[in-house]
């Protein structure tokens, strides 16, 4: 089992470019999130979805798009990229979005935005 | 608006005891998770707290306190790996979770 794994580790992005970051995982956790780490902040929600073709928005979906078309796969698409969303960016999933099932996270991608 | 408090940073000495608060306040109550974070890397479960009460696991356990929204995660005998993040979550009546900044704990020998 590889988890939750994470592309790229790195980035580095010019204002109004855009990208995709993508996480996958095989352990056929029907919820998945992403979320943004910043500085002396919490980890904060950007986009959510509790099955395939499901997804809905958390607390900062501005300026990204989710999809999620199969069970494995839940990229994040930054549109235009923003200096404001330089961050690190962790993709999570657990078994269901109920209580009780813990996350599991990817090791994380590391965005520049100049 | 909801909140998650934690310290900023705590120190411990190695083979002391140390205890880790954390108090909320959300809409609604769904459980509480506390992780271990590396600095820069993912984080990685450590406990869940549901109903009042402590859980103990090995060396680490963790209390909660519903009604009062406090919660708290013990480490005993400590190590210096045990040098750390500790974030604490809460999953609201959305089942999201809510996450606090985090507490570094630095352990001295």
């Amino acid at each position: 089992n590889a988890g939750v794994t994470q592309t790229p580790k790195f980035q580095v992005l010019k204002t109004g470019q855009s990208m995709t970051l993508q996480c996958a995982q095989d352990m056929n956790h029907e919820y998945m999130s992403w979320y943004r780490q910043d500085p002396g902040m919490g980890l904060r929600l950007i986009h959510y979805s509790v099955g395939a073709g499901i997804t809905d928005q958390g607390e900062v979906p501005n300026g990204y798009n989710v999809s999620r078309s199969t069970t494995e796969d839940f990229p994040l698409r930054l549109l235009s990229a923003a200096p404001s969303q330089t961050s690190v960016y962790f993709c999570a999933s657990s078994q269901t979005w109920e209580a009780g099932y813990e996350q599991y996270f990817g090791p994380g991608t590391r965005l520049t935005v100049t | 608006g909801q909140n998650i408090d934690q310290p900023t940073e705590m120190t411990a000495t190695e083979g002391a005891i140390v205890q880790i608060n954390c108090t909320y306040q959300t809409s609604g109550f769904n459980g509480l998770f506390w992780y271990q974070q590396h600095a820069g890397e993912a984080p990685t479960f450590l406990s869940y707290n549901v109903l009042d009460g402590l859980e103990e696991k090995g060396r680490f356990s963790s209390f909660l306190s519903r009604s009062k929204g406090y919660s708290y995660l013990l480490l005993k005998e400590l190590k210096m790996k045990d040098s750390d993040y500790y974030l604490c979550a809460v999953r609201d009546s959305n089942y999201q979770l809510i996450w606090g900044a985090g507490t570094k704990l630095i352990i001295k020998p």
